[in-house]
């Protein structure tokens, strides 16, 4: 069973717009949440991280929102690049050293 | 620093015939996972090791996927015999025991034809 789950397959949007990627996962024990961006024929790469004691973290366009009540978490990437077009996975993980659980990714075209 | 290293990135087999993935860690990482990507599933794990010991392998398919970890910082990720629906991308990805961040490898593309 999913235990994190993006449910929009795939998204488009106009450059310099922002671009708002979901994620839901079911599981109240997790408590900390990461971002990956994946390019066709490369591995994902880390992009973003929140931690569940926070509600908010920012890194440069990129800002991932935490709803610990809905379990939900959003990407919002502002304003949108052409170079951001790739697939992104949210994941998420019970402490540290455990294992992390995967959505099925978002791809995201951002039209010039 | 070298990252996660892969080997082959791409595999075409016959059914039937056995196929060994191949996953080098970053060095002074102590944790390693093998995950599958597919359409319906995303990155799925099938297994992840923390020194040189396997923790979770609830995510392996069946009996003809088997994992190891000879030593530190090399993995094996076997499937004897292959079928055609176990064409997919495998990732290896590499941890510090208690760091946050996993980090991928480039991927495995496995054709079973």
């Amino acid at each position: 069973d999913q235990q994190v789950k993006q449910n929009s397959p795939s998204l488009s949007v106009q450059e310099g717009r922002i671009s708002i990627l979901n994620c839901d996962y079911t599981n109240s024990m997790f408590d900390y949440f990461l971002w990956y961006k994946k390019y066709p024929a490369e591995g994902p790469t880390f992009l973003i991280s929140i931690s569940s004691i926070k509600d908010k973290n920012e890194d440069g366009r990129f800002t991932v929102f935490l709803n610990k009540s809905a379990k939900h978490l959003s990407l919002h990437i502002v304003p949108s690049q052409p170079g951001d077009s790739a697939v992104y996975f949210c994941a998420a993980s019970v402490g540290t050293g455990n294992q992390f659980y995967f959505g099925t990714g978002t791809s995201l075209t951002v039209i010039p | 620093d070298a990252g996660v290293i892969q080997s082959p990135r791409h595999e075409v087999t016959e059914m039937g015939q056995e196929v060994t993935l191949r996953c080098k860690l970053i060095s002074g990482h102590n944790s390693l996972f093998w995950y599958r990507q597919t359409m319906m599933r995303g990155l799925e794990l099938l297994i992840y090791f923390n020194n040189n010991v396997p923790i979770d392998d609830s995510g392996m398919p069946e009996d003809r996927f088997s994992a190891k970890m000879p030593n530190a910082s090399f993995s094996t990720l076997k499937i004897q015999p292959s079928e055609p629906r176990d064409s997919a991308v495998y990732f290896c990805a590499s941890r510090r025991t208690r760091g946050n961040t996993i980090y991928f490898g480039e991927g495995s593309w496995l054709t079973v034809v």
